[in-house]
């Protein structure tokens, strides 16, 4: 049973414009979600983070957005930079346990 | 300040074989972890560890085992090497807290044949 899913393997963008990547997750009792980036052969880095009082949180090119109600968070990257390709990991966690990651979805941006 | 460090790098085992990966963070972070990530799966949580001198499952156990006998170091042992347990191994740790923001060691990549 996967209490985090991110349902697109892959999205591919141009440089310039706006990257969404999306998450979905089941269990209510989430209080904490968290984006990770991850380049390969390197491990997983923190990029940006949101508690389950707010609905919006921004960092620089990067927001998040949190709609409890649908249990669905996303990641908004603006404008895209062909840095920003990597493997984007949706995590959450349940009063500081254990992380569930999603299967992570792959970001190619082109110039 | 090297973060999070894993020994080794790459490793390829025979079926049987026994090995041990060594993690290590100089943060004075109290939880650490080991993660497994196959294609498909994303990052499956092995053992945990609250504390030094403790340790607890996480959701694919098996097969695995885990000791933390120092705060800054966190050791997996494969008992006996099964091909089902080729993958990429990240240790991660974190500070006590609710925001579980953890950092995350470069990762060993195991071939067992």
């Amino acid at each position: 049973d996967q209490q985090v899913k991110q349902n697109s393997p892959s999205l591919s963008v141009q440089e310039g414009r706006i990257s969404i990547l999306n998450c979905d997750y089941t269990n209510s009792m989430f209080d904490y979600f968290l984006w990770y980036k991850k380049y390969p052969a390197e491990g997983p880095t923190f990029l940006i983070s949101i508690s389950s009082i707010k609905d919006k949180n921004e960092d620089g090119r990067f927001t998040v957005f949190l709609n409890k109600s649908a249990k669905h968070l996303s990641l908004h990257i603006v404008p895209s930079q062909p840095g920003d390709s990597a493997v984007y990991f949706c995590a959450a966690s349940e009063y500081g346990n254990k992380l569930v990651f999603g299967a992570g979805t792959i970001l190619r941006v082109k110039s | 300040n090297a973060g999070v460090t894993q020994t080794p790098k790459f490793r390829v085992l025979k079926t049987g074989q026994s090995m041990t990966l060594l993690c290590a963070q100089d943060m004075n972070h109290e939880y650490m972890y080991w993660y497994r990530q196959d294609p498909g799966m994303g990052l499956r949580l092995i053992h945990y560890s609250v504390g030094e001198g403790t340790t607890a499952k996480g959701e694919v156990p098996d097969g695995y085992n885990v000791s933390r006998l120092k705060k800054q170091n966190f050791l997996l042992g494969l008992e006996s090497a099964a091909p089902s347990q080729t993958s990429v191994y990240f240790c991660a740790s974190r500070y006590s807290g609710r925001t579980n923001e953890q950092y995350f060691g470069p990762g060993t990549r195991l071939t067992v044949t």
